[in-house]
């Protein structure tokens, strides 16, 4: 039972490179969302989709794009990494029941921008 | 938007008394607060939640109390253990948002269990 499964685990970019984050969720979920975590600021939303084939700005969208390329998979692109964009990015699906839910979280991509 | 502010930022607490959390949000309308745990080098799990119509949700060791009028939620963990070290995070949705996961989190709060 893998759940939300997020590649990769830690990466170095220099300031100008590109690179993409992937996250898949194995428990059929429709909606999948990137936080990102940086310390005393909590968890902010980049971008979520709310279903296959849509996807929607969250509170710190400016430097990167997303792809929901399946229910499956949704990804995470920085076209031009800044060191701003230095933190913990995590991947997460929403699972609903009844009228609350939960949301499943992958272990987090570190990621440093030097 | 919503804003959620949480206290205290570390918390220290010899195993078995008892830990609390605080948060305040700013958003009248919020109705729905959930609670998630993150152990070190790990993602956040929900460990508890409470929406806008209940004022205390119980789950073993663990409760969260809602007060609507002052706009605050706590966290009560009673009978700590060491287990319980880890940073929690508390967070809330506001009515007008249109995606369940679209959550506004606090800072944290790491707590440390000490035997």
């Amino acid at each position: 039972n893998a759940g939300v499964t997020q590649t990769p685990k830690f990466q170095v970019l220099k300031t100008g490179q590109s690179m993409t984050l992937q996250c898949a969720q194995d428990m059929n979920h429709n909606s999948m969302y990137w936080y990102r975590q940086d310390p005393g600021m909590g968890l902010r939303l980049i971008y979520y989709s709310a279903s296959e084939g849509t996807t929607d700005k969250g509170e710190v969208p400016n430097g990167y794009n997303v792809s929901r390329l399946n229910k499956r998979e949704f990804s995470l692109r920085l076209e031009s990494a800044a060191p701003s964009q230095t933190s913990v990015y995590f991947c997460a699906s929403y699972r609903t029941s009844g009228n609350t839910g939960e949301l499943f979280f992958g272990e987090g991509s570190r990621l440093t921008v030097l | 938007g919503e804003n959620v502010e949480q206290h205290p930022s570390t918390l220290s607490v010899q195993e078995g008394d008892s830990a609390v959390i605080k948060c305040t949000y700013s958003d009248s309308a919020s109705n729905y607060f959930p609670w998630y745990k993150q152990e070190l080098g790990k993602g956040p799990q929900l460990i508890i939640d409470i929406r806008s119509n209940v004022g205390e949700k119980k789950d073993q060791r663990i409760a969260v109390t809602l007060n609507k009028t002052a706009k605050h939620f706590s966290l009560h963990i009673t009978e700590t253990q060491p287990e319980d070290s880890a940073v929690y995070f508390c967070a809330a949705k506001g009515v007008a948002t249109d995606s369940w996961g679209k959550l506004q989190f606090g800072a944290g709060t790491q707590v440390v269990v000490t035997p």
